[in-house]
């Protein structure tokens, strides 16, 4: 069955180091998102991606984040400076699209654990 | 705006207990959709049902029920003799999708509740 896929599982690093996330999503899908859960707490939305545009995105998504869909595989959230609150799971799910719109059930990766130090 | 409330934090019960779990939400759309996932120990987010807020029909699949009533906007998850496997943090979503322009909202989610089934 097809999945989406995101690397690293877990990355350490620095606080002010940038760090990038990647996501392979599904491949017939249309419409990207990346959440996050800093642990013990619930998941959030961070943003929303739709012909190589961002459709919406949250609060939390400051100018300190920024997506990409560099090749038409790959989806990636980076993270310029990183701050020690960022420490979080970082989850990527997409949608299959169909004649009326996005179908609402969201396929998530198995998530990227990211620590700052 | 949207919310989702899960009140239950944690609940623990024995193996082969019946058990549910409450949600409710609130939203000013009309169309929507509702969503429970399952977040096991190892921390993937595993996806169990989506209902769309013009279907009301409860559903069943194995040991699990789902009961939607628009009227208390609640989305309650039954477990039926529930197993140590269940264990996990479930949690409650809801998604306001938008058809103009090929946007889509993000999903909302509860703050998840903790179900810990004792053997």
């Amino acid at each position: 069955e097809p999945e989406v896929t995101q690397t690293p599982s877990h990355q350490v690093t620095q606080m002010g180091q940038e760090v990038i996330l990647r996501c392979v999503p599904i491949s017939n899908h249309l419409y990207f998102y990346w959440y996050r859960q800093i642990l013990g707490q619930k998941v959030e939305f961070l943003v929303s991606f739709y012909n190589n545009e961002i459709s919406e995105k949250s609060e939390i998504f400051d100018d300190q984040f920024s997506v990409e869909r560099p090749d038409g595989s790959n989806f990636t959230l980076k993270i310029r400076s990183t701050k020690l609150e960022d420490s979080a799971m970082y989850f990527c799910a997409s949608i299959r699209k169909t004649t009326s719109g996005p179908t609402g059930e969201l396929f998530f990766g198995e998530g990227s654990r990211l620590t700052v130090l | 705006a949207q919310k989702v409330t899960q009140a239950q934090t944690e609940i623990s019960v024995v193996e082969k207990e019946d058990v549910t779990l409450d949600c409710v939400y609130e939203t000013r759309d009309t169309t929507y959709y509702l969503f429970w996932y399952k977040q096991p120990p190892s921390g993937e987010l595993v996806f169990l049902i989506r209902r769309n807020s013009f279907d009301e029909q409860n559903e069943i699949s194995g040991r699990y029920s789902w009961n939607f009533q628009k009227s208390t906007s609640s989305f309650n998850f039954t477990i039926t003799a529930s197993q140590v496997v269940d264990s996990a943090v479930y949690f409650c979503a809801l998604s306001e999708v938008l058809f103009s322009g090929g946007g889509a909202d993000g999903l909302t989610f509860g703050k998840g509740t903790h179900l810990i089934i004792q053997p």
